[in-house]
């Protein structure tokens, strides 16, 4: 089976620049969740969900990063513009029905905003 | 509120001895406190977890407790081996019609042979 898979696995850009990551979830999971994990701040929920409705927006991050869900089987997130401060590894996690409470995390996205 | 603590940021044992890691919730509706493990360079992936029916889990050297009343729970590592060292994070998640977790800042192990 394959697990949650994510691309670029690293991204540089420049400050003002616009980047898009993507994820493709575990096949048949509904819940797609993308966090960012930084040495500060640890795992920080930016979007969360279910059957691709938005059941949550991170509030702190709504006004330049913007996740969709395009259908069940993939989901962007869109960083507009990058500020160096968003240098972070940007994890997408899925989990459905059959494994109930297991989050499955993908290898993650570097990003490194100069 | 939905903060999760959690205790020591950095924990440096001897292999052979034990480790303990400890967090906090703040929201008394939640229910089920999972831990993960990072490996460097890694994502981080599911080792146990415990539901809030339950105050005490074990398996494979691993033993969860929870402790309602206190809203705390914690992880202990038996007999560590290098193998255990690792970032390792705790979470929460609330009761209800959600699977979103919040996660502790994480702890670094470092099992020194």
């Amino acid at each position: 089976d394959a697990g949650v898979t994510q691309t670029p696995r690293h991204e540089v850009a420049e400050k003002g620049q616009t980047i898009i990551l993507k994820c493709e979830p575990v096949s048949g999971h509904n819940d797609l969740f993308w966090y960012r994990q930084t040495k500060i701040q640890g795992l920080e929920l930016l979007s969360y969900f279910r059957s691709k409705s938005l059941m949550e927006d991170g509030g702190a991050f709504k006004d330049r990063f913007k996740a969709e869900m395009l259908n069940s089987s993939f989901s962007t997130l869109k960083i507009q513009p990058t500020e160096p401060k968003d240098s972070a590894v940007y994890l997408c996690a899925s989990s459905g029905q059959a494994s109930q409470n297991t989050l499955y995390f993908g290898a993650g996205t570097r990003l490194s905003v100069l | 509120g939905e903060q999760v603590e959690q205790l020591p940021s950095i924990l440096r044992v001897q292999e052979g001895s034990s480790a303990s890691i400890n967090c906090t919730y703040e929201n008394s509706a939640s229910n089920y406190f999972p831990w993960y493990k990072q490996e460097p360079g890694e994502n981080p992936k599911l080792i146990i977890d415990i539901r809030s029916n339950m105050e005490r889990k074990q398996t494979q050297g691993l033993i969860v407790l929870l402790d309602k009343k206190a809203k705390r729970f914690s992880l202990h590592i038996t007999d560590t081996q290098p193998g255990d060292s690792a970032m390792y994070f705790c979470a929460a998640r609330w009761a209800g019609n959600t699977r979103k977790l919040i996660f502790g800042l994480g702890t670094t192990l470092q099992v020194q042979p």
